[in-house]
């Protein structure tokens, strides 16, 4: 597809479990952003990676929250021991420098 | 505290009226976006902003960035039932040779337009 695709779009998890949520960008953006949206609220930004590395993490909010993209493409934020409070949607851009950022529909995150 | 401050939280206008969403931050703003936001829905590009003193217009609705490039405006005139939706503002806060570090997100504008 064209577009920022993300998978799962909706998962259902109980507290305590591992999560990994994938983001696959369009093809050629270098640049890769992580939010995490709550019901009322704007994005809250996590990560950004420029290529393969992540060149900001500071919006991690714990040592939990990891994310990867080992090849400038895929990536995938994994979520450790889940949380009541990590039930969110998680939304994934990408863009080309100093471009619009693409966003994806978002994975819709239920920690039970 | 909120590195973007949106003003208002939520606006309610009758149809026809015009109106002003602000975006502000005390740091300098690089690569300002707007988008809109449907209740359950993805986020919509409405227009993006770089330089101080750029203004862009689409269809019935205008963004400026200042000059100081620290605050944006978004007007929308001749409001319409389809504009009603939450207007979200983003800017990089950082800028590197490879684009712009942490866009991050205002909290949101709730705009209701009553037919």
């Amino acid at each position: 597809g064209a577009g920022v695709s993300q998978t799962p779009s909706n998962k259902v998890t109980e507290k305590g479990k591992y999560v990994e949520l994938r983001c696959d960008p369009i093809s050629g953006h270098t640049a890769l952003y992580w939010y995490r949206q709550s019901l009322g609220q704007g994005p809250e930004f996590l990560i950004y990676f420029q290529g393969t590395g992540a060149a900001d993490d500071s919006g991690l909010p714990n040592d939990r929250f990891f994310a990867v993209r080992p090849e400038g493409s895929v990536s995938t934020l994994k979520i450790q021991r889940t949380e009541r409070g990590d039930s969110a949607v998680y939304l994934c851009a990408s863009s080309v420098p100093t471009g619009e950022l693409f966003f994806g529909e978002g994975s819709r995150l239920t920690v039970l | 505290s909120q590195e973007l401050e949106q003003s208002p939280q939520s606006l309610i206008v009758q149809e026809g009226k015009n109106l002003t969403i602000n975006c502000t931050s005390s740091k300098t703003l690089y690569g300002l976006y707007w988008y809109k936001q449907k209740y359950g829905e993805g986020l919509i590009f409405l227009m993006m902003l770089q330089k101080g003193g750029e203004e862009k217009s689409h269809e019935k609705i205008t963004a400026k960035l200042d000059e100081k490039k620290q605050q944006s405006s978004l007007h929308i005139t001749a409001s319409q039932p389809s504009h009603a939706g939450i207007y979200l503002c983003g800017a990089g806060l950082v800028k590197d040779s490879g684009g712009y570090q942490k866009v991050t997100f205002g909290t949101g504008t709730k705009l209701q337009v009553i037919p």
